[in-house]
């Protein structure tokens, strides 16, 4: 069966730095992958789409690769800010382009300290 | 545009009674999600629905759960009899269908606690 894994160990990390989260899937071939923006007491939010045919992505301080040989993607926040701190899932279209029907990780928890 | 409304926002209540949750999508979007979110099972996908119509119901738990959407702005996803397993954030998401693409926009979450 498909699987998604990001890393549920809270990633810790100070300001200024680079944060990079890690998804990794098996038993797939995703379409798409998109990342959302958790904060507590709130739904998901998203925040970049990449497709399968494309290697990065960027919008303003993110980034995102998409290495669909090793069945990845890295999602990096540069110049990091305490504001960052929040719970990100990675999120693959499921099935072929079509459906609309995404399949999320368990999502990784940032924390930038000031 | 008010986004994506759910109600209640919480809800407690006991074991055995019925539980309605209510979504009103983004006017002019054309699909609907209901996930569960715990977290021993992160954010799960119960069903879908493209122009109204259900089309994929494999995530639904069991037949205590069901989901409808009667027009474009409004669904709901009951649960009877509920049981305190059922306790979670229930979020309704919804899109503008077109191909590649197919970002959900969230509601703000039916924090549901059963006794």
């Amino acid at each position: 069966s498909q699987k998604i894994e990001q890393n549920s160990e809270a990633l810790n990390i100070q300001e200024g730095k680079t944060a990079t989260l890690t998804c990794n899937y098996t038993n797939y071939s995703p379409a798409y992958l998109q990342w959302y923006r958790q904060d507590p007491g709130r739904g998901p939010v998203f925040l970049l789409l990449i497709r399968e045919n494309e290697k990065e992505k960027r919008k303003e301080r993110l980034k995102v690769t998409f290495d669909t040989t090793l069945k990845q993607s890295l999602f990096h926040i540069t110049a990091s800010q305490p504001a960052d701190s929040a719970t990100y899932l990675c999120a693959l279209a499921y099935g072929s382009s079509n459906t609309g029907k995404l399949i999320f990780g368990q999502g990784t928890t940032l924390q930038v300290k000031p | 545009d008010a986004g994506v409304i759910q109600s209640p926002r919480h809800e407690v209540t006991e074991m055995g009674q019925e539980v309605t949750l209510r979504c009103k999508p983004i006017s002019g979007h054309n699909s609907l999600f209901w996930y569960r979110q715990t977290m021993m099972r992160g954010l799960e996908l119960l069903i879908y629905f493209n122009n109204n119509v259900p089309i994929d119901d494999s995530g639904m738990p069991e037949d205590r759960f069901s989901a409808k959407m009667p027009n474009a702005s409004f669904s709901t996803l009951k649960i009877q009899p509920s049981e305190p397993r059922d306790s979670a954030v229930y979020f309704c998401a919804s899109s503008f269908r077109e191909a590649g693409t197919d970002t959900q926009y969230f509601g703000p979450g039916t924090r549901l606690t059963v006794l």
